[in-house]
């Protein structure tokens, strides 16, 4: 059975860094594209980041374009985002997803991060 | 950017009745390669979110069939042909056609 667990989430400081990290098993990591999507508290889904398989292509939303960088160890099969400059409005909880015929078909229970003074 | 638009926003329904979400797309999904990367998902109150639908009506592994998904083009439904407890919830779709970015619907939320 697939599973996805997330971690590295945190209280940080505007301005501040933190990587998550999602450490995936039960299939095989290095053939899937992968994806970050994030939900603020009490808000709708929105997609942060995909990674291709080999880690070779990425894609950023233009709010975290410059500040996050998605990254993949496939010998390791975990997925990293690296948040950097981080704003009040990055506070969400922060979802891993596989993607399998489209973004989603599995997903981790999240880590949440907030960014207060 | 995509924009997705569902309708109606919140949706009180009563079990065993049936139920319809629409989502209507700014511009055609379906990509040069045919395939149409519409997906519906599911959350559950403190939940991850769960895929049901992929390319419109694919359903995936495990989405009980009084779920379907229809549409084509720009206009999509996602229908419930007797609401069960275990409905309630958060529907959002979400298009894969265009990205990125990969963008989502405002959600629909599903009461009994």
């Amino acid at each position: 059975e697939a599973q996805l667990v997330e971690s590295g989430g945190d209280l940080v400081q505007p301005g501040g860094s933190l990587r998550l990290s999602c450490a995936v098993s039960g299939f095989t990591f290095s053939i899937h594209p992968m994806h970050w999507v994030r939900q603020a508290p009490g808000e709708g889904l929105m997609w942060v980041s995909r990674i291709g398989p080999d880690g070779g292509d990425t894609d950023y939303a233009d709010s975290v374009k410059g500040r996050f960088t998605i990254s993949r160890d496939n010998a390791k099969n975990t997925l990293y985002l690296q948040m950097n400059s981080l704003r009040a409005e990055d506070t969400a909880l922060y979802y891993c997803a596989r993607d399998h015929g489209s973004l989603g078909d599995c997903w981790g229970q999240g880590t949440l991060v907030t960014v207060s003074s | 950017d995509v924009v997705l638009t569902q309708s109606p926003l919140s949706l009180p329904v009563t079990l065993g009745q049936p139920a319809s979400i629409s989502c209507r797309s700014s511009q055609s999904l379906v990509h040069s390669d045919g395939i149409t990367y519409f997906s519906w998902f599911h959350q559950r109150p403190g939940q991850s979110p769960r895929r049901l639908f992929y390319w419109v009506s694919n359903r995936d592994s495990g989405v009980p069939d009084r779920f379907s998904g229809s549409g084509s083009g720009t206009d999509f439904t996602l229908k419930i042909s007797r609401v069960e407890a275990e409905d309630v919830g958060v529907y959002y779709c979400m298009q894969g056609t265009h990205w990125p970015p990969y963008t989502f619907g405002q959600g629909t939320k599903l009461e009994i």
